[in-house]
């Protein structure tokens, strides 16, 4: 089973602010990565699949890169609702798409 | 508008038994693939079962197989996972999802969830 490792676990950034989020799978997953936005009390939205496309709905501030074992999801400013916290998902070996442990991003 | 509405979540004991079901709504179920993903509470997410739209492909995580089945009613437009001798470790929000289209792997659109306690 491929391990997803996330870093950092808490990310503390300003509104405006670009945040960046990482992800290391332990083996090659060529581009098949996604990105989730979980908010409390509610389900994961989909933001990334394929490493780098945008889900539908998703706003462009939003953007994915890497390939490989490397996978970095990049905020470019930071509004208000985006404080939620990121799960990486690796889907090149699967099943299972197993998934990182989420980073959380906070005021 | 895609809706999947979760239910049956509930306090059972550990060794006992449940059905989740999930009503899916918006979209063309049959042609649909489904999963099942749990969160256990403050903890990730972790995949749980596949079933494809046809239910000729099916997929369970190690941690649950030979324990939980997934079916569904492409007539009630409805996902099931019967989960037997359930455990501690089970307990968590279990999500029905629908698969992006053409990628069974990556779940797309999430119910609300619904939520599995075993505790005795």
């Amino acid at each position: 089973e491929i391990v997803v490792t996330q870093s950092p676990a808490t990310l503390s950034v300003s509104p405006g602010d670009r945040a960046t989020l990482s992800c290391r799978a332990s083996q090659s997953v060529s581009s098949n990565f996604a990105w989730y936005q979980q908010k409390p009390g509610q389900a994961p939205r989909l933001l990334i699949y394929g490493a780098s496309t945008r889900a539908t709905g998703i706003p462009a501030r939003f953007s994915g890169s890497g390939s490989g074992t490397e996978f970095t999801l990049t905020i470019s400013s930071l509004q208000s609702e985006d404080f939620a916290v990121y799960y990486c998902q690796q889907y090149g070996n699967w099943p299972p798409g197993t998934f990182g442990q989420g980073t959380k991003v906070e005021i | 508008e895609v809706q999947l509405v979760e239910s049956g979540g509930v306090l059972v004991q550990p060794g006992g038994s449940l059905r989740l079901s999930c009503a899916a709504s918006g979209f063309t179920f049959s042609d649909s693939s489904m999963n099942w993903v749990r969160q256990a509470p403050g903890k990730g997410l972790e995949w749980v079962s596949y079933i494809s739209g046809g239910r000729s492909i099916i997929y369970y995580a190690d941690s649950v197989k030979g324990r939980f089945t997934i079916s569904r009613d492409n007539v009630k437009n409805s996902l099931y996972l019967q989960m037997n001798s359930l455990r501690a470790e089970d307990t968590a929000v279990y999500y029905c999802a629908r698969s992006q289209v053409g990628l069974a792997a990556v779940p797309m659109y999430w119910g609300q969830g619904t939520l599995v306690t075993v505790s005795s």
